[in-house]
Order: structure tokens, then sequence, then C-alpha cells
């Protein structure tokens, strides 16, 4: 069966604390792997998308790799508006209907 | 801003009652997905609807429904609603096969 896992569940973080977060997939034929950032109450914000193995993403502290089992989202000296829930999805058949995992909460202190 | 708009951004009703939850796509966008997001069940895709044709289902139950009109706006329509209905309601749209941008979503209470 097609799963989405993240790791940790939460995540406590002191500002400039550099630390990763797991996202893990057992799907069949992987059609690209996406990262959200969504704040308390708001829309998921898209982040990234990966594809292939080994491919690499950046987005100012964000960056997200690929193997062909998981995914990272490293996150580089973070600051408190880091501070949000992360999800990575990946989509499911042809139909592209997403398949989310159930995110990790990123609690950035000053 | 996404570029997807939902309205309205709050509704609060009873059980039993029917809502119509309102979702415009980005344009040029075909694609509209709906999920619900609920504490306890994360988020779970409900439907996808592509230039006005139903192209998937989730475990969307039979009281919901939901339609694309030619102007690629959607509707989800849901009714008889029971208190766990109670939760986010989101749509996306994409361009087929890529990322999918989410709308700000409407809160739905049911009391």
């Amino acid at each position: 069966e097609d799963q989405v896992t993240q790791s940790p569940e939460a995540l406590r973080l002191q500002e400039g604390e550099s630390s990763s977060l797991n996202c893990s997939y057992t799907v069949s034929g992987l059609r690209g792997l996406f990262w959200y950032r969504q704040d308390p109450g708001k829309g998921p914000e898209f982040l990234f998308t990966l594809y292939s193995a080994g491919e690499e993403k950046e987005k100012e502290r964000l960056k997200a790799t690929l193997t062909k089992k998981e995914s990272f989202l490293h996150i580089t000296a973070p600051k408190p508006e880091d501070s949000a829930t992360y999800l990575c999805a990946v989509p499911l058949s042809n139909d592209y209907k997403l398949s989310f995992g159930a995110g990790t909460t990123v609690t950035v202190r000053a | 801003d996404s570029g997807v708009t939902q309205t309205p951004k709050h509704l609060i009703t009873a059980t039993g009652q029917r809502v119509t939850l309102r979702c415009s796509p980005r344009s040029g966008d075909l694609s509209v997905y709906w999920y619900q997001q609920s504490l306890d069940q994360g988020l779970q895709f409900l439907i996808h609807y592509y230039n006005g044709e139903e192209r998937a289902k989730g475990n969307i139950l039979e009281r919901f429904s939901a339609q694309q009109f030619p102007d690629l706006h959607s509707e989800l329509n849901l009714s008889s609603l029971e208190l766990g209905d109670s939760a986010l309601y989101f749509c996306a749209s994409s361009v087929a096969g890529k990322e999918q941008f989410f709308g700000p979503g409407t809160r739905l209470t049911v009391l």
C-alpha cells in the first residue's frame, strides 16, 4: 500500500540551530515528491517538487533532497518565522491526487 | 497568495443542513482538487475535476458531491451535515501533472 510517513512529529529548535525533517515513502513509480509549508488555519504553501533521486532544491534557509526511498528537508540556521508545519506529499496514480504525510511541526525559539 | 480563491472563509451551520463551498482556480489551471483536513485525519483527498469532468474520487462520502463549471470554478456540496464533518476544506489547482497550489480554505463548523 502506498504510504507517506514523516518524522519527527514535532521539532523544537533554537534560532540558528540547523536540523532535518524526514519524509519516507512507499510508492511504486514515483511521479514526484512535493514539500509544502502550512501555517495554522491557512492553506498549504508550495515549496518544492523533486522528481529523481539525487535531486536537490533550495529556497532561502530550506533545502530539499531526494533518495529512492525518502526525502529530507534541511533547515539551516532557522529563524522564528520558519515555525510552521511542513508537509510532504506524493501523487498517487496518473491522476496526481496527493497523499500527504501527517507533517512535522517546527517551532523555532528566538 | 497562491491565486486560488475560496469562499466563504468560515461557515457555521447545524446538523442536517446543506452547504456549498466555492473555489476559483488559478488562471489557466484546468485541474481542481478538493481536500478535507481535520485534526485527527490530516489532509485527505476528496475529489478531482479536470476541465469539467470528474477524474478521481477519494474517500468522499455519498453525502458530498462536487462539480466544475465551464468557467472552471468548482463547488463542493455537503449535505445532511454531521458533527464529524467539521473541518477545513481546501481546494487546489494545477496544470495537469504539476504541483498543486492551495487556496486559503473554508473552515466548516457543524453545531
